[in-house]
């Protein structure tokens, strides 16, 4: 039973332009997002992470943007850039007793130039 | 500020064996998790502890233990090795009243 997923394996993109990252969750426990992003050979990174009791967060180029009614949520990064280029991985908290990391499957962006 | 760190960052074994990862965590943290990462997946949540007791675990069986040290660094044991356990191991810091956990490069492990 995956309670986080991300549906498209991949998506690409050019410079510049918008890259737009989905996520469904299937549990309403969960009360923390958190986005991250992973090179190869390396652990991921934090990006940005939003509380269940806000709709929108935004650091810089990227946006994450969370609707508990369709329980989904979306990372936006305005303007793409080829450093962009990685797997971004959705992760949800509050599930249960610990603040453990539900993971979705991860989406390779590709940022062409 | 040191980040979290792990060692080593590549292993091979044979299946049978016993396997132990280490991970430092993140200046200021005192709560450490570990998690599980197959090619093609996320990663997926083996155990937690704060202050040295273990603080919930996922679906993974008793082969696989762990411990924690008073100044918050960790290790990951793995009994009988098998050959699904190759994978990538990540070990993520954070301090026990925040959310965001920060993970360390990870140690690849493979099995044969």
């Amino acid at each position: 039973d995956q309670q986080v997923k991300q549906n498209s394996p991949s998506l690409s993109v050019q410079e510049g332009r918008i890259s737009i990252l989905n996520c469904d969750y299937t549990n309403s426990m969960f009360d923390y997002f958190l986005w991250y992003k992973k090179y190869p050979a390396e652990g991921p990174t934090f990006l940005i992470s939003i509380s269940s009791i806000k709709d929108k967060n935004e650091d810089g180029r990227f946006t994450v943007f969370l609707n508990k009614s369709a329980k989904h949520l979306s990372l936006h990064i305005v303007p793409s850039q080829p450093g962009d280029s990685a797997v971004y991985f959705c992760a949800a908290s509050g599930g249960g007793a610990t603040n453990k990391l539900i993971f979705g499957t991860g989406t390779l962006l590709a940022v062409q130039p | 500020e040191t980040g979290v760190t792990q060692s080593p960052t590549h292993l091979i074994k044979t299946r049978g064996q016993q396997v132990t990862l280490r991970c430092s965590s993140q200046s200021g943290h005192n709560t450490v998790s570990w998690y599980q990462q197959a090619l093609g997946q996320g990663p997926q949540f083996i155990f937690q502890y704060y202050r040295e007791e273990e603080n919930g675990r996922g679906n993974f069986p008793p082969r696989f233990s762990g411990l924690q040290f008073p100044n918050y660094s960790s290790e990951l044991n793995v009994n009988a090795l098998e050959l699904d356990d190759s994978a990538l191991y990540l070990c993520a810091s954070q301090d026990w009243y925040q959310e965001t956990q920060y993970f360390g490069p990870g140690t690849r492990l493979l099995v044969l």
